[in-house]
């Protein structure tokens, strides 16, 4: 399971931080994606392999592992009224089973 | 550019089944592996199940184990889920959903459709 905050809100050209933590086996055995959904819309990848970005993803995007809290995190830096949206975080387990975070809605103020 | 598109949901009696597509063009499907994802109203998103790019690999989720069925057909680019025995907290929007390792499963998601509403009620 991961648990991620339900909500985080900042203003416009600010940064925010989501956690996503593990509740079992470490979060650094498999890598972490983020994904971004928008209203109506599915989700697109936004961070991959812990804090690789895709091509067309801006940099204000970055992603970090840190193994001493079981945790990942993504990082918005520059906050834009377009970036408002639910965050998940995602992995997979020993079972081959993949997983998905709580979710987490960001709104810009 | 990617294109998966899903067909086949509905509106289901609880214990029947339902069949889902997924027509999957722009890229060479027998490469990658394919995943369902699904997400409740108003809801989450729950991992349902992935394929391996030659059908050989399965996994599903614990919550649909031994009623839901992943399968392809290369030929035809086309992903399929058999849902039987279907419940009410399988309503969902079904996403097909590519996976980002070309040959391997990764289990990151790269592509998706638009998704299939399905929906279980008397």
């Amino acid at each position: 399971m991961l648990t991620q905050p339900h909500s985080v809100s900042e203003s416009p050209g600010k940064t925010v931080t989501i956690s996503c933590t593990g509740s079992s086996g470490s979060i650094a055995s498999n890598f972490v994606q983020w994904y971004q959904q928008r209203p109506g819309s599915a989700p697109t990848i936004v961070i991959y392999e812990d804090n690789q970005r895709p091509s067309g993803v801006p940099d204000r995007f970055s992603g970090s592992i840190d193994s001493s809290s079981n945790s990942a995190s993504l990082t918005i830096s520059g906050l834009k009224t377009e970036d408002e949206a639910e965050y998940y975080c995602q992995s997979y387990d020993s079972t081959n089973q993949g997983v998905f975070g709580t979710g987490t809605r960001v709104t810009v103020l | 550019q990617v294109q998966l598109v899903e067909s086949g949901g509905g509106v289901v009696q609880p214990g029947r089944s339902l069949r889902l597509s997924c027509e999957a063009s722009g890229f060479s499907f027998s490469d990658y592996a394919m995943h369902w994802v699904r997400q409740a109203p108003g809801k989450g998103l729950e991992w349902v199940a992935v394929i391996s790019f030659d059908g050989r690999h399965k996994y599903d989720a614990d919550s649909v184990q031994g009623r839901f069925t992943v399968s392809r057909d290369n030929s035809k680019n086309t992903l399929f889920l058999q849902m039987n025995n279907l419940r009410a907290e399988d309503t969902a929007l079904y996403y097909c959903v590519r996976d980002w390792g070309e040959g391997g499963i990764d289990f990151s998601f790269d592509s998706w459709g638009q998704g299939a509403l399905v929906t279980v009620s008397s």
